[in-house]
């Protein structure tokens, strides 16, 4: 199956310094990525929408002034959390789709700690 | 809004014992139905699906059939195994693959020898 890589898997930050993630998809041309955030024992929730090219489309709620999202390229996506405070802890997990009416396949996600 | 609701873990069963996990959902429309499985250390991977009322998705050996009467996709799986143990996670699309996914919040199942 399709496979979809994220970098770095597990990222300690000090407050106020900014974070990068990365999202591939390693086998496939990806014109659409999404961001999802996962709190402890909650669900995974949609913060943003990207596609190829173009800006992304944020979730109510999401500043994406803090949350960075770019998607230059068609197998890679990025989330840039701007300075960053301890209240973005958090497990963030991307997934990527090939064309609209393909299934998203989703990367291991990556835990961030801000201390 | 849509929300999914999905029984609390974590569930801890003998291996071949019978599995339910109840997921009931709440939607305007006619969503989609997804059971996605996440094993340790991996990312969500789509376990099964079902696009409208009454249809049964199946793989693996696990099942859920669409339930619009009861508004419920519930999983199943007759004889479990070790290597079933993971988070599963229910889901629903207002438009198919092409709509955002509404997750619940995940089943944590372990399966012991």
């Amino acid at each position: 199956g399709a496979v979809v890589s994220q970098h770095p898997s597990r990222v300690i930050c000090k407050s106020g310094t900014s974070v990068k993630i990365e999202c591939r998809s390693l086998d496939f041309q990806a014109t659409t990525m999404f961001w999802y955030r996962q709190f402890p024992k909650q669900s995974l929730m949609l913060m943003a929408t990207s596609n190829e090219g173009s800006k992304a489309t944020y979730e109510q709620g999401v500043e994406k002034d803090k949350f960075l999202i770019n998607h230059a390229s068609l197998t890679l996506s990025t989330l840039t959390v701007a300075s960053a405070h301890p209240e973005d802890s958090s497990f963030y997990i991307c997934s990527a789709r090939q064309g609209a009416y393909d299934e998203q396949y989703f990367g291991p996600g990556t835990r961030l700690t801000v201390t | 809004g849509d929300s999914v609701t999905q029984m609390e873990g974590p569930v801890t069963l003998s291996e071949e014992a019978f599995l339910t996990i109840n997921c009931t959902y709440t939607a305007t429309g006619y969503p989609s139905l997804f059971w996605y499985v996440q094993y340790p250390g991996e990312g969500l991977q789509l376990l099964l699906k079902a696009t409208k009322a009454d249809d049964k998705g199946s793989n693996k050996g696990f099942e859920a059939t669409y339930r619009k009467e009861t508004t419920s996709f519930h999983l199943e799986k007759g004889s479990v195994q070790v290597s079933d143990s993971a988070v599963y996670f229910c889901a629903l699309s207002e438009r198919g693959s092409q709509g955002n996914l509404i997750f619940g919040k995940g089943t944590k199942l372990s399966v012991k020898p």
